[in-house]
């Protein structure tokens, strides 16, 4: 079973608003991912790292969303000004290797209104 | 780009009837990328159910079992004999070796029915 804590597990924001949600990965996986998935169960890529070290990021990340691994800390994603199609259920999954098997957590259901 | 796709967004089987849900893939950029089966069960968290990293060779677990062909790049998931417990939502995945990424398809429903 996954060991991989995602809080809150839901969260309602208002247009404009911030939306900051946190995971701690598995004991021992250096590497996080961050997905989010829409409502047509479609995967988006947004980021990840390797320890503290971001290892990739997509564009839209790097404009509204903002995310870190500080060490001794939970990783945290955060959308500076959330936007409706924002809402989404956002994922976090940790991992030994990137290309190995991903641990999940239950994931933050967002929901901008 | 690369890219997974499960055309059935759902499919419902009767108990003890035999299952396969499609997935194929697009590795433009990956000579032979590692290949997933994932499992989300009703109330549960996304989780593994198998991986091939091989081509040619079959995974297997819970008695589902999946084929990595290069040829067709295909990695379709099956099972001989369908129980009302594995009735959750199976995503097929890939992601490349050196593990920046990995691409998921948009998921099969699957409802085993009495």
């Amino acid at each position: 079973n996954s060991k991989v804590i995602q809080t809150p597990r839901y969260l309602v924001k208002g247009q404009g608003q911030k939306a900051k949600m946190r995971c701690i990965p598995e004991k021992g996986h250096p590497v996080v991912f961050w997905y989010q998935q829409n409502k047509n169960n479609e995967f988006k890529f947004l980021i990840n790292f390797q320890n503290q070290e971001v290892l990739q990021q997509i564009d839209m990340t790097e404009k509204r969303f903002s995310a870190e691994c500080p060490s001794n800390s939970p990783c945290s994603l955060e959308i500076q000004s959330s936007e409706a199609g924002d809402s989404a259920l956002y994922l976090c999954a940790s991992s030994r290797r990137g290309n190995e098997r991903l641990f999940f957590g239950h994931g933050t259901k967002l929901s901008v209104l | 780009g690369d890219s997974v796709t499960q055309t059935e967004g759902q499919v419902t089987v009767s108990e003890s009837k035999s299952l396969i849900i499609n997935c194929t893939y697009s590795a433009t950029s990956i000579g032979y990328p590692n290949l997933f089966w994932y499992v989300r069960y009703p109330g549960e968290g996304l989780q593994l159910l198998l991986k091939v990293i091989t081509a040619g060779q079959k995974g297997s677990s819970r008695g589902f079992e999946a084929t990595y062909n290069k040829e067709a790049t295909s990695f379709h998931l099956q099972k001989a004999s369908v129980q009302e417990s594995d009735s959750a939502v199976y995503y097929c995945a890939l992601s490349d070796q050196s593990g920046t990424y990995q691409r998921f398809g948009t998921g099969t429903k699957l409802q085993v029915v009495p």
